[in-house]
């Protein structure tokens, strides 16, 4: 069963911060990678799909790539609203795993 | 405008059985998997189980967590997608929440509904 594992599991940073987090698979999966953003007390919001396509709706600082194993989502001039748990899904084949999460948090 | 509602949550002795309930709204439900997806007080996100649409066999799979425990359904009839839980235990109690997949198998999960809180204690 493939994992995936997420660094960091929370940081803090300031607006206008470039954020990266990482997603790494245990084996490949191709570009089968989605990303999805949680804030307290509501449901999860899909941000990026097929690793690297912005799903429509989304701010165009958010930004995803990777292929195989190793993927990043990126947030190019963190804002407060983008204050949350980010988590990474694969979706290549059940399971359809989630990341364990990464919190950030405004310095 | 796309509406996943849940029901059937509650408070549940352990070894007891629940029957959760997805009811859909705002698109074809025909034409879509579903997943139910849960979330422990304070924890992170678990994929629980899917299905496929009706149209495309209804092919079901599940967590390892609750193979054997719980089953997947649908009814594209009625627009709805039901999670049977059998032999509950402490570590199911969460927010269950059903949620859309945006394509036939392979694909993201787009809609989710708010959930339903499982509790299972003595």
């Amino acid at each position: 069963e493939i994992q995936l594992t997420q660094s960091p599991s929370s940081l803090s940073a300031s607006v206008g911060d470039r954020v990266t987090i990482t997603c790494r698979a245990s084996q490949g999966i191709s570009n089968y990678l989605a990303w999805y953003q949680q804030k307290p007390g509501k449901v999860p919001k899909l941000l990026i799909y097929g690793a690297s396509i912005l799903q429509s709706g989304v701010p165009s600082r958010f930004s995803g790539s990777g292929s195989a194993t190793d993927f990043t989502l990126t947030v190019s001039g963190l804002q407060p609203d983008d204050i949350a748990t980010y988590y990474c899904q694969k979706y290549n084949s059940a399971p359809w795993t989630f990341g364990p999460g990464t919190k950030v948090e405004l310095k | 405008e796309v509406q996943l509602v849940e029901s059937g949550g509650g408070l549940v002795q352990p070894g007891r059985s629940l029957r959760l309930s997805c009811t859909a709204s705002g698109f074809t439900f025909a034409n879509f998997a579903m997943h139910w997806v849960r979330q422990a007080p304070g924890k992170g996100l678990e994929w629980v189980a899917f299905i496929k649409s009706e149209t495309y066999g209804g092919t079901t799979e599940y967590a390892a967590s609750v193979k054997g425990r719980f089953t997947i359904s649908r009814d594209d009839s009625k627009g709805i997608a039901y999670l049977q839980m059998n032999s509950l235990q402490s570590e199911d109690t969460a927010v269950y929440s059903c949620a859309r997949g945006s394509g036939i198998y392979r694909a993201p999960i787009d809609y989710w509904g708010q959930g339903t809180l499982v509790t299972v204690s003595s």
